[in-house]
């Protein structure tokens, strides 16, 4: 099945300390995203690829960072820069042609800091 | 740029009756625009799109939206709910030349027994 595949599904850090959330898909969609779920806030844009080896920040970049070596493959660090890094985070890849348009969601990753 | 409003972050409802969950956006530039809905602790799930044609849209789970340019609209409703359509409920636009999507903060539907 194609799909989006985010790991792990919940993630405990420590203070001080950097983690790496895994989105994976098999869609073979160009562009990928990064947001950041809180409750009352909707989604907010973090990171979003338009291709292999490029990036661009969204809203709120400052404390993550991102790669892009693979068309597949998009993960997120959290550094220890973010000062308030608990919340749910939903990676999704979308490709742009005349049919389709919408966005393609992983299951959301739910990063505790503890 | 393109901006969503959701004018009703809680909307409660009895079983069976309607609902009507309202969208607005802004943008100077034509738009796609979409509905999706996120049970808890999972992603989105698109329940229905309009990319062109008719402002009637029809979606999944007896959704429907319409959409209308003149008062920059993209209402979602439903005729009769279930108990299984709680959820929160998303709109959200994008401009059909770009790639960024723009969402608003969410409705929480909740269908009372």
């Amino acid at each position: 099945d194609g799909g989006i595949t985010q790991s792990p599904k919940y993630l405990f850090r420590k203070e001080g300390q950097n983690v790496t959330l895994s989105c994976e898909q098999n869609l073979n969609h160009d562009a990928m995203y990064w947001y950041r779920q809180d409750p009352g806030q909707g989604l907010r844009l973090i990171y979003y690829s338009q291709i292999v080896n490029d990036f661009q920040k969204g809203d709120i970049a400052e404390g993550y960072s991102v790669s892009r070596e693979k068309k597949e493959s998009f993960p997120l660090t959290v550094t220890s820069a973010q000062k308030n890094p608990t919340a749910f985070y939903l990676c999704a890849s979308g490709d742009w042609d005349r049919w389709r348009a919408e966005a393609f969601f992983g299951q959301g990753t739910r990063l505790t800091v503890v | 740029a393109q901006s969503v409003t959701q004018l009703d972050s809680q909307v409660p409802v009895f079983e069976e009756a309607p609902v009507e969950l309202r969208c607005n956006y802004s943008s100077s530039v034509s738009v796609y625009l979409f509905w999706y809905v996120q049970y808890p602790n999972q992603g989105l799930q698109l329940l229905l799109k309009y990319l062109s044609g008719s402002t009637l849209v029809k979606g999944i789970n007896g959704f429907e939206a319409e959409f209308n340019k003149s008062q920059t609209s993209f209402h979602l409703r439903k005729p009769s709910v279930h108990i299984s359509d709680t959820a929160e409920y998303f709109c959200a636009v994008r401009a059909n030349t770009g790639n960024q999507f723009y969402f608003g903060t969410g409705t929480s539907l909740t269908v009372i027994p």
